[in-house]
């Protein structure tokens, strides 16, 4: 299947610092990607759609200034956590969207601690 | 708006077991539905997808139905094993292709 990663797998950071997360589909190219955001025993939310070479849309309730998506080429989406605080940790998914079947396919996640 | 529950939230069963964890969708108007498993910490697996044409998938030990007319998908799962203790979650394809989740079955199976 279609695989996609993730980089980094974890990171801790200072509060008031920016994280940038990427999400990269190795074997085939992706229009379409998704951010989810999972909290300990929940499922998944998902946060915002990224369209290759256009704005992001974002899933109600989700801050699109302090969640910074760009997915400047077919390969590459990176999800920027600005001025990151306490309430932001959380794990962080990506996936893409695999024509035709449009069946989506994760990262293996990145771990966000922010002290 | 379409909501998915996953029934029930959590499962303990001894190894060898045949079991079925169930998935529920309130609106049938599906583009697709898909079973994943996740592992503690980890990212998410695709294991099986359905379109809403099919009726079943098949993978291995596992088998995956879709009856949309009654807005339910079962995941069977035959002969468990340890190795298959894991979250199990379903999601449900909409026309925009955005999944709508499940909470997610917590999968045991006791060696």
């Amino acid at each position: 299947g279609a695989v996609v990663s993730q980089h980094p797998s974890w990171v801790i950071c200072k509060s008031g610092t920016s994280v940038k997360i990427e999400c990269r589909s190795l074997d085939f190219q992706a229009t379409t990607m998704f951010w989810y955001r999972q909290f300990p025993k929940q499922s998944l939310m998902l946060m915002a759609t990224s369209n290759e070479g256009s704005k992001a849309t974002y899933e109600q309730g989700v801050e699109k200034d302090k969640f910074l998506i760009n997915h400047a080429s077919l390969t590459l989406s990176t999800l920027t956590v600005t001025s990151a605080h306490p309430e932001d940790s959380s794990f962080y998914i990506c996936s893409a969207r695999v024509s035709p079947l449009n069946e989506q396919f994760f990262g293996p996640g990145t771990r966000l601690t922010v002290l | 708006k379409q909501e998915v529950t996953q029934i029930p939230a959590a499962l303990s069963v001894p190894e060898g077991e045949n079991l079925v964890l169930n998935c529920s969708f309130t609106d049938s108007a599906i583009y697709n539905l898909q079973w994943f498993r996740q592992d503690p910490g980890k990212g998410l697996t695709s294991l099986l997808l359905i379109q809403s044409s099919q009726r079943e998938q098949t993978s291995g030990r596992l088998n995956a139905s879709l009856d949309k007319s009654s807005g339910r998908s079962t995941l069977y799962i035959a002969a468990s094993q340890p190795g298959d203790s894991a979250t199990y979650l379903c999601a449900a394809s909409d026309s925009n292709y955005q999944l709508i989740w499940g909470a997610g079955t917590k999968l045991i199976i006791k060696p």
